[in-house]
């Protein structure tokens, strides 16, 4: 069955660099990728999604790349902010078009002063 | 616009005990998802539906969970008799219904089975 691995440790950085967060997944490549920001008590929020036939997409401090080789997905934020912190969940869609969303684990992100 | 409704937020029962949980999608959204989210781990899909019919429930425990969305609108899920380890939040997320759109998500309902 399809597996996806996201780092269960949290990810603690200082604000204004950048994080990183890494979504890797098993077998055949989805036809593409979500991530989704969640906070404490509150549902998942949609960030970006990309294709896999997109390497790269921005929006605003955002940055996902996406590579089918390698089998996996890089979640950057730029110039992070202590309002960044919560955990993001990255989504892949196994069924080809179906819209049936398979959620990683997701990360933890604290973002400090 | 308005956003995904779900109630109760929270929920406290005892095992064997029955519960039913509320979902009202963002307005005109076909496609209506229930996904249980246990502590610690990533939301995982119970149900899909597009329309008022469904298109997966592979993952539902079926002895115990059911769901239906009459009308193609609101949707309800029910567990009977609860388990301990159904203790999760149950999050409802709908979608425009096209194949690569984006979900919204309720606030999820909390369940704790003593």
């Amino acid at each position: 069955s399809q597996k996806i691995e996201q780092n269960s440790e949290a990810l603690n950085i200082q604000e204004g660099k950048t994080a990183t967060l890494t979504c890797n997944y098993t077998n055949y490549s989805p036809a593409y990728l979500q991530w989704y920001r969640q906070d404490p008590g509150r549902g998942p929020v949609f960030l970006l999604l990309i294709r896999e036939n997109e390497k790269e997409k921005r929006k605003e401090r955002l940055k996902v790349t996406f590579d089918t080789t390698l089998k996996q997905s890089l979640f950057h934020i730029t110039a992070s902010q202590p309002a960044d912190s919560a955990t993001y969940l990255c989504a892949l869609d196994f069924t080809g078009g179906g819209n049936k969303l398979t959620f990683g684990t997701g990360t933890q992100l604290k973002v400090e002063l | 616009e308005a956003g995904v409704a779900q109630s109760p937020r929270y929920k406290i029962i005892e095992k064997r005990q029955s519960v039913a949980f509320w979902c009202n999608p963002i307005s005109g959204h076909a496609t209506l998802y229930w996904y249980q989210q246990i502590l610690g781990q990533g939301p995982k899909l119970l149900i899909q539906f597009q329309n008022n019919g469904v298109v997966d429930d592979s993952q539902l425990p079926k002895d115990r969970f059911s769901a239906e969305r009459l009308k193609g609108v609101d949707s309800t899920l029910k567990i009977q008799p609860a388990k301990l380890e159904d203790s999760a939040v149950y999050l409802c997320a709908s979608s425009s219904g096209t194949n690569t759109g984006e979900l919204f998500f309720g606030e999820g309902s909390r369940l704790t089975v003593l």
